[in-house]
């Protein structure tokens, strides 16, 4: 069965750091592209970042870039999202989520909250 | 890629057909000639569920009753009889062009 678990999140202040991790099993992690997506009420679903399955390769959404940084630790099938200067409208639930390899992503963690203010 | 869901709200009755549109900004066809379209369903207090991919490819243990279609820009997702576990909110997404980007949701209630 696939799993993903998130934890790290919390209440942090503006300017302040966070890293969030997401726990696998269940599957062959080192063979999949995997993904930090976030909700909010407001803005609804947003793909935060994406990391090849070797770690040879990310992307970022706009709102993030330059702030966050995905990384991945595959002999621990682990994955990692630091994210630094956090701003208040980066209050969210945080997902892990998978990438199948062909269809695009498909399995998502419980999310973790993540909360930004003074 | 902006994607528009619509409508935002739908009540239905249930053993009713329910259809959401989702409309993007761009074609959605990538380079190796796929569709990387998505149907998710997020169930209140739960992640979201994949349902559907590649337009029309429905996940495994998904109810035969949700079907997708479409092509271009223009797409649907059709539950052909609502039943009371089908009420959450659905989102559209495309994963052809970064940064994959989602629907505003489309809300199924049961009238």
């Amino acid at each position: 069965e696939v799993q993903l678990v998130e934890s790290g999140g919390g209440l942090v202040q503006p300017g302040g750091s966070l890293r969030l991790s997401c726990q696998t099993s269940g599957f062959t992690f080192s063979s999949h592209w995997m993904h930090w997506v976030r909700q909010t009420p407001g803005k609804g679903l947003e793909c935060v970042a994406r990391i090849k399955n070797d770690g040879s390769y990310s992307d970022y959404g706009d709102s993030v870039e330059g702030r966050f940084t995905i990384s991945r630790e595959n002999a621990k099938n682990t994955l990692y999202l630091q994210m630094i200067s956090l701003k208040v409208e980066d209050t969210a639930v945080y997902y892990c989520v998978r990438d199948d390899l062909s269809y695009g992503i498909d399995y998502w963690g419980q999310g973790i909250p993540v909360t930004v203010s003074s | 890629v902006v994607m528009t869901q619509s409508p935002l709200s739908l009540p239905v009755n249930l053993g009713q057909p329910a259809s959401i549109s989702c409309r993007s900004s761009q074609s959605l066809v990538y380079s190796d000639g796929n569709t990387y379209l998505i149907w998710f369903q997020q169930r209140p207090g739960q992640s979201p569920r994949r349902l559907i991919s590649k337009i029309s490819n429905r996940d495994s243990g998904v109810p035969d009753r949700f079907s997708g279609s479409g092509s271009g820009t223009d797409f649907t997702l059709k539950i052909s009889r609502v039943e009371a576990e089908d009420v959450g909110v659905y989102y559209c997404m495309q994963g052809t062009h970064w940064p994959w980007t989602f629907g505003q949701g489309t809300k199924v209630e049961i009238k």
